[in-house]
């Protein structure tokens, strides 16, 4: 298996434009989540799915914000309109529920200029 | 919701020393706790893990104690290597399965 997979791995772009995130978990793990990485926030949960459906968007910073998973194998996460402070790394993770361990995948760092 | 501080946030031992970091959590359901390390540029990757029905776990030079009465819980690296260097985050888990993390540890092991 591959792995977590996330794309784009950078994204730069202009306040006030849209960004979508991807990721594709491991095959057969049952949770999803999303997670923001900033140097003064530290690692955040923004929301997390089980079984494609959102259990907890509770760390969603704003309206702005939108995640979906419209099946197992496949989540998006969307800011429109982007801003400067959302920049950081977007992490997608991924797990089976009979275990704990959380997959990593390799991030996406955004820019927004 | 759970919180879950971390100390210190940054660390510097000398190689072949040891390394303590230090961790409290506020949720008294919480029964799961994980360690990870991430290096420079890296996603984060589960060390060690412990749960609430057991006080200490350890793999090689690395261990973990969890206090439940004062809901403490540590990471203990022993012999350090250049290798340890990196983030170390602890976090906590409750039944419903989403973890929270610390805000990291930065460990440097100097030559």
């Amino acid at each position: 298996d591959a792995g977590v997979i996330q794309s784009p791995r950078h994204e730069v772009t202009e306040m006030g434009q849209e960004v979508t995130l991807r990721c594709k978990p491991i095959s057969g793990h049952d949770y999803l989540f999303w997670y923001r990485q900033t140097m003064m926030r530290g690692l955040e949960l923004l929301i997390y799915f089980n079984n494609n459906v959102p259990i907890d968007d509770s760390g969603m910073p704003e309206d702005r914000f939108s995640a979906k998973m419209p099946n197992a194998s496949f989540s998006t996460l969307k800011i429109q309109p982007s801003e400067p402070r959302d920049s950081a790394v977007y992490f997608c993770a991924s797990r089976l529920a009979v275990y704990n361990e959380q997959f990593f995948g390799p991030g996406t760092r955004l820019t927004v200029l | 919701g759970e919180n879950v501080e971390q100390h210190p946030s940054t660390l510097s031992v000398q190689e072949g020393d040891s390394a303590v970091i230090k961790c409290t959590y506020s949720d008294s359901a919480s029964n799961y706790f994980p360690w990870y390390k991430q290096e420079l540029g890296k996603r984060p990757q589960l060390i060690i893990d412990i749960r609430s029905n057991v006080g200490e776990k350890k793999d090689q030079r690395i261990a973990v104690t969890l206090n439940k009465t004062a809901k403490h819980f540590s990471l203990h690296i022993t012999e350090t290597q250049p290798e340890d260097s990196a983030v170390y985050f602890c976090a906590a888990s409750n039944r419903d399965d989403k973890i929270i993390f610390g805000k990291g540890t930065r460990l440097h092991i100097l030559p």
